[in-house]
């Protein structure tokens, strides 16, 4: 069965460094998401990404964040100066269309000391 | 804005019982769907269930249904004969249909745990 595919699945950096978190989407899945999840808190969404652009992103996604799908295949997040606040689980998740079901990745786990 | 909320933060059943998880929501969309998700230990989230708004037919997945009240706007979830491997977070989420972009809105989630 098709999965989406998460790198690393844990990742510990010093607050103000940069970060980049890997996915693969399912090969034929065209929308791509990232959504974070705080310790105990609820799921919560970031960014939706369509034909190489952002499509929608929350008050989250500052200007410390950005996506890209550098080489077609793996859909990258990027935090520029990680902030201890930035500590939590990260999901990929991808859809073939815009309007279906949703995949998740395993997540990764930030941890910014 | 729309809004999903979990007023349940913890439950818990014995082994082979039924129990119903409870998700209200807000939104003057007429048209969106709506999902209950799951977050077993391992932290990676599975999709349970789905049901299209325009549907009056309640979802069904197995031991797994759903009781839609769209003017109510309730969604809760019904698991039948519980196991063991039920115990999770589980989280309601809503997707509006006109943007297309595919955001999901999730709730606080509940915790169930499922005694033997």
């Amino acid at each position: 069965e098709p999965e989406v595919t998460q790198t690393p699945s844990h990742q510990v950096t010093q607050m103000g460094q940069e970060v980049i978190l890997r996915c693969v989407p399912i090969s034929n899945h065209l929308y791509f998401y990232w959504y974070r999840q705080i310790l105990g808190q609820k799921v919560e969404f970031l960014v939706s990404f369509y034909n190489n652009e952002i499509s929608e992103k929350s008050e989250i996604f500052d200007d410390q964040f950005s996506v890209e799908r550098p080489d077609g295949s793996n859909f990258t997040l990027k935090i520029r100066s990680t902030k201890l606040e930035d500590s939590a689980m990260y999901f990929c998740a991808t859809s073939r269309e815009g309007l279906s079901e949703a995949f998740f990745g395993q997540g990764t786990r930030l941890t910014v000391v | 804005a729309q809004t999903v909320t979990q007023s349940q933060p913890e439950m818990s059943v014995q082994e082979a019982e039924t129990v119903t998880l409870s998700c209200t929501y807000d939104t003057s969309e007429n048209n969106y769907y709506l999902f209950w998700y799951k977050q077993p230990p391992s932290r990676q989230m599975i999709l349970v269930i789905r049901q299209e708004a325009y549907k009056q037919q309640n979802a069904t997945e197995n031991r797994f249904s759903v009781n839609f009240q769209k003017a109510a706007k309730s969604f809760s979830l019904k698991i039948s004969d519980s196991q063991l491997g039920d115990t999770a977070m589980y989280f309601c989420a809503f997707m509006k249909v006109g943007s297309n972009t595919g955001k999901l809105i999730f709730g606080q989630g509940t915790t169930l745990q499922v005694k033997p």
